[in-house]
């Protein structure tokens, strides 16, 4: 089973700021079958990238992904305030697909 | 507009049986994978299992086979999950979501459209 580390577990920022969220995983995560959860309390998840560096649809540009391998990491280019959330990554290239534990971004 | 509705919270005394729904509307139901996520609550993600409502193929996680049952009826475009004999520590928030899947024998994707999940509380 792959298991997925994100770092770091909780992350202070203000909006404006600029967010990097790390995902590494125990083994390589064949051909980058990696996504990005966003979860605001008492809401499901949204996907918001997918294939490591795709947005989901209706996603704003200031998410990117990128990555491949064992390291991947979210990038957010300029906090707003609805992008206070939990963030999870999850790897679909290996069976059971597996969730990180998440990185919780909050406000400073 | 893509839309899964889940049923609503249960609350259950250990042994009992369960079954959760997950009604899918404004996409072809039977063409696309459906799957199920659970969450203990304050806790992360763990992916269950999906199942393939056109001719109800299903695949489970190893952590989850033999203790949950997935299921579909793609004349009513809804997914099921469910319990023979709960326990304490089923509880938690499970979400269908439906999964962009790829792949014949080996099923791969990921969850682009998300059911508002069902809090199942298991306690005696």
């Amino acid at each position: 089973e792959i298991v997925l580390t994100q770092s770091p577990g909780t992350l202070s920022l203000s909006p404006g700021e600029r967010a990097t969220l790390s995902c590494r995983a125990s083994q390589s995560v064949g051909s980058s079958y990696l996504a990005w959860y966003q979860q605001k309390p008492g809401q499901a998840p949204r996907l918001l990238i997918y294939g490591a560096s795709s947005r989901a649809t209706g996603i704003p540009d200031r998410f990117s992904g990128s990555g491949s391998g064992t390291d991947f990491t979210l990038s957010i280019s300029r906090l707003e305030p609805e992008d206070f959330a939990v963030y999870y990554c999850q790897q679909y290239g290996s069976s059971p697909y597996t969730f990180g534990q998440g990185t919780k971004l909050e406000i400073k | 507009e893509v839309q899964l509705l889940q049923s609503g919270a249960e609350v259950k005394k250990p042994g009992e049986f369960l079954k959760i729904s997950c009604k899918g509307s404004g996409y072809s139901f039977p063409s696309d994978w459906i799957g199920w996520v659970r969450q203990i609550p304050g806790k992360g993600l763990e992916w269950m299992g999906i199942v393939y409502p056109g001719d109800s193929d299903t695949r489970y996680s190893p952590s989850f086979q033999g203790q949950v049952t997935i299921s579909a009826d793609k004349s009513i475009s809804t997914a099921y999950l469910r319990w023979n004999s709960l326990k304490a520590s089923d509880t938690g928030i499970y979400y269908c979501a439906r999964l962009r899947g790829f792949g014949g024998v080996i099923v791969q994707g990921y969850f682009d459209y998300w059911g508002q999940g069902t809090l199942v509380t298991v306690s005696s």
